[in-house]
């Protein structure tokens, strides 16, 4: 158990439908990430919140649009995707996100499956 | 960015030390390195970090070379559950929030 948790462990969409990925973390750390890892791909980070607020958004998408209500939560709404985004999707947080020793603490991921 | 790179994978008997290497040519001087794990089915883990220094910690041991291009992870005595994919990164003060990952090292542990 590592304080982030990550709901659904599974889902599969279509490419019309809309859903939302949800990450909680129990640390009291003030930032939160959103890493994609598809297979036999490293992983590729999204975005960065701190202290609610985006940081980093990495050429993202806009069919990912990510929601940082607190530094406990965040989400990843999902719509209109393509198969090529079916991929393991992480969430991670941190004490500081600058800090240059802060350990990431990550869930267990969300597999994405988009028909 | 400095780059790292790693042996795709590697083999080790259980209850044998692991060496896990990496090579860091183009590091800087404010680069610190840092290794995490994956384990099926999950989520990176981190493992230790160390800037000059040798380190150790409950799960491992840091072995940096003399120069800093090259470093080491060190699992003293293999079991089945250290079998994942290990992760050597850099970061520096500059690009911290921008946890970098390549691909790795994925580890098998044997009986």
């Amino acid at each position: 158990e590592t304080g982030v948790t990550q709901t659904p462990r599974h889902l599969v969409m279509g490419m019309t439908n809309k859903k939302s990925l949800k990450c909680e973390q129990h640390l009291g750390h003030n930032a939160m990430y959103w890493y994609k890892q598809s297979a036999k791909k490293p992983l590729e980070l999204m975005f960065v919140y701190n202290f609610k607020e985006q940081t980093e958004n990495n050429s993202v998408p806009s069919r990912f649009s990510p929601e940082c209500p607190n530094s406990s939560h965040l989400f990843l709404h999902l719509h209109t995707l393509q198969p090529e985004d079916s991929a393991l999707y992480l969430c991670a947080s941190s004490l500081n996100p600058e800090g240059v020793v802060e350990k990431l603490f990550f869930g267990s991921g969300t597999q994405l499956s988009v028909l | 960015d400095a780059k790292t790179t790693q042996p795709n994978s590697m083999e080790s008997n259980e209850e044998e030390p692991v060496h896990l290497p990496c090579n860091h040519s183009t590091i800087s001087g404010t680069d610190y390195i840092h290794w995490y794990r994956q384990l099926p089915s999950q989520g990176p883990e981190y493992v230790i970090h160390g800037l000059t220094s040798n380190v150790n910690n409950r799960m491992a041991s840091l072995a940096i070379a003399e120069d800093r291009k090259s470093s080491t992870l060190i699992l003293h005595r293999a079991t089945l559950r250290d079998a994942a994919v290990y992760y050597c990164i850099l970061r520096n003060t500059g690009t911290a929030s921008k946890l970098t990952f390549g691909t790795g090292t994925r580890l098998q542990v044997t009986l």
